[in-house]
Formats: structure tokens, C-alpha cells, sequence
């Protein structure tokens, strides 16, 4: 199956809100409630931000939230602050215990 | 507090095995869980490679499961990836890290690997 698409990058000032997509097809994002998303820093461990599409495990501030719709997830980040500025990529669950990832989505802190 | 940490050559030959090793520290494999290995090439996205269940069940990528193995050592607490005849398309950071139902939740830091002579 083919990679979920994302947008390579996106940005906002401090404060802001920002929302970016991941789009998969009927066999994977459409079909499964289990869509995550995950943080990166570079040269740092890649951190769960979202699980089962809108789930945040303990820890992760409200100001991040996830949402679906059809094929298509998004994780929107409100309040933007300097340290949000990472990669973030997300993965869906495509069923027989297989996976399919995001190349990403470089948000930038203005 | 799970800990996962990646070991292996940083370097290996074209046509030969990529093996790497992953130590979990803080939680017992035995206690259950699926665990994985995720890799992303240079300039590209993550791709799943597999995953293996502390009884030794497996389920590949199917892109690569014609020359991928991953094996669990519970009394050593490591589960370890092999891919056979790599090129330079196997070139990439690989990842292991576990996976609680259907999301990655510990990942270990990365390990680069390069092919090349």
C-alpha cells in the first residue's frame, strides 16, 4: 500500500492554531479508527501525540488535537509555541496487523 | 520507564545481512505487547518493516517480508531485525520501538545504517 500523504510543511505564528493533513485511502485511514500522530525533534526519540484518531496519552497538552474525516486525519496544534516547532507524521493501522506512515509535516514556529 | 535503545553495524555491504538488535529496559517483553521496526530513507517518509509478539508471531511488511525477519530473545529482553541481500535502497535511520493496540508508543532514538562497498 502506498505511503499516507501529507503536506511537507506548514507554519504559524505563537499563539496560533495550525492544522495539517493525512491522507490515506478507504483500506486504511477511511476504514480504521486507528490513525496516530507522532512528534519529532530531530536527533530525539519520536514521541505519541495522538492515538485512535483523537485520543492524547497522558502528558500531551490539550492544545493538541486529532480529528478524521473519510480518508483524510488531521492534528491541529492550538496555542502554537516555540517548542512545537518538530516534524510530525502520522500512521494508520491498513488491517493484518500492517502499518502504513506519513513522510511528515515540518511545522515551523514563526 | 520503557526504555528502547537500537544496536548494530552502521555499515554494511551490498548483497549482504543487515542485522540490528533492540534492547527494551523498563518493561518485560514477556508482559505482553507487539514490538516493531520502522525505518525512513534519507529524504523520505517512515516505512513499517514488522512487528513480532512475545511469542514469537510475526507479520511483515509486505513490500518486505521476502527479505525481512524479526526474532525475539525474551531472556535477554532484545528483539533483533535481519534483512537479507540489502542494497543501497535499504540505506535508512531504523527505529524500533512498541506497539500498544494500534500505535507506536516507546520508540528507541534511531540507528543509521548505510549500504555501500
Amino acid at each position: 500500500q502506498s505511503a499516507l500523504t501529507q503536506p511537507p510543511s506548514a507554519s504559524g505564528s505563537p499563539g496560533q492554531s495550525v492544522t495539517f493533513s493525512c491522507t490515506g485511502t478507504s483500506s486504511d485511514v477511511g476504514k480504521y479508527d486507528y490513525v496516530s500522530w507522532y512528534q519529532h525533534h530531530p536527533g530525539k526519540v519520536p514521541k505519541l501525540m495522538i492515538y485512535e484518531v483523537n485520543k492524547r496519552p497522558s502528558g500531551v497538552p490539550d492544545r493538541f488535537s486529532g480529528s478524521k474525516s473519510g480518508n483524510t486525519a488531521s492534528l491541529t496544534v492550538s496555542g502554537l509555541q516555540p517548542e512545537d516547532e518538530a516534524d510530525y507524521f502520522c500512521c494508520a493501522y491498513a488491517g493484518v496487523n500492517n502499518y502504513v506512515f506519513g513522510a511528515g509535516t515540518k511545522v515551523t514556529v514563526l | 520507564q520503557v526504555q528502547l535503545q537500537e544496536s548494530g553495524p552502521g555499515l554494511v555491504k551490498p548483497s549482504e545481512t543487515l542485522s540490528l538488535t533492540c534492547s527494551v529496559s523498563g518493561f518485560s517483553i514477556t508482559s505482553g505487547y507487539y514490538w516493531g521496526w520502522i525505518r525512513q530513507p534519507p529524504g523520505k517518509g517512515l516505512e513499517y518493516i514488522g512487528i513480532i509478539y512475545q511469542s514469537g508471531n510475526t507479520y511483515y511488511s509486505p513490500s518486505l517480508e521476502s527479505r525481512v525477519s524479526i526474532s525475539v530473545d525474551t531472556f535477554k529482553n532484545q528483539f533483533s531485525l535481519k534483512v537479507n541481500s540489502v542494497t543501497a535502497a535499504d540505506t535508512a535511520v531504523y527505529y524500533c520501538a512498541r506497539v500498544h493496540v494500534a500505535e507506536w508508543d516507546y520508540w528507541g532514538p534511531g540507528t543509521p545504517v548505510t549500504v555501500s562497498s
